[in-house]
């Protein structure tokens, strides 16, 4: 189906542990996002990128590694994760127009 | 900078009530786009407006409308005669636009609504 899919939905993992957060889209979008969605303070975007082999950092980057081998995949890897990392994590991809988001990734670090 | 500013944290209203969602930005930029998103209870995010810095006109879908002013930098949303569907977290959003047509959103905060049968 065309869209934007995350996986996995839901993960549990333990302090210092890498993590690997995957993003799908089947719409041949330019750019990617990654936002990760805390109470209090909306969604904060982490890393995006314009293209293949193209990733900047957005606001919240420390902690975390993109990478973007493939126009439609663009994993987030939280390389030793640690409890602030406890999240809802949002994948994003647009054109030139508006974003439109996956499902999350409800991701819980103890 | 860029900044969105939704000062309601959270609003209760009965169904039938209309209700209006506020929204402030901050932003240098002469060209941005603002944005609505809804996120219902399910977690999903979903998209509900996009209007440009040039277009300050006034839309409505069904029961929605939207009300842009540039001289008070806000972008409120009001739902009439609200229903327990429109039940959600709204969030608006601001972004300048790029020479590359890249738009990066700044989000604020959110403004849950709940509406009560």
């Amino acid at each position: 189906d065309a869209g934007i899919t995350q996986s996995p939905r839901y993960k549990i993992t333990e302090t210092g542990r890498q993590v690997t957060l995957m993003c799908h889209q089947t719409w041949s979008h330019s750019y990617m996002f990654w936002y990760r969605q805390d109470l209090g303070h909306g969604l904060r975007l982490i890393y995006y990128s314009a293209a293949a082999d193209i990733t900047d950092k957005g606001e919240v980057p420390d902690g975390y590694v993109v990478s973007r081998s493939k126009t439609e995949n663009f994993p987030l890897t939280l390389e030793s994760a640690t409890r602030s990392q406890t999240s809802v994590y949002f994948c994003a991809s647009s054109g030139t127009g508006e974003q439109f988001f996956g499902p999350g990734t409800r991701l819980t670090v103890l | 900078a860029q900044k969105v500013t939704q000062a309601q944290t959270e609003i209760s209203v009965v169904e039938k009530e209309d209700v209006t969602l506020d929204c402030v930005y901050e932003t240098r930029d002469t060209t941005y786009y603002l944005f609505w998103y809804k996120q219902p209870p399910s977690g999903e995010l979903v998209f509900l407006i996009r209007r440009n810095s040039f277009d300050e006109q006034n839309e409505i879908s069904g029961r929605y409308s939207w009300n842009f002013q540039k001289s008070t930098s806000s972008f409120n949303f009001t739902i009439t005669a609200s229903q327990v569907v429109d039940s959600a977290v709204y969030f608006c959003a601001l972004s300048g636009v790029m020479n590359t047509g890249f738009q990066k959103l700044v989000f604020g905060t959110g403004t849950r609504l709940l509406v009560s049968p």
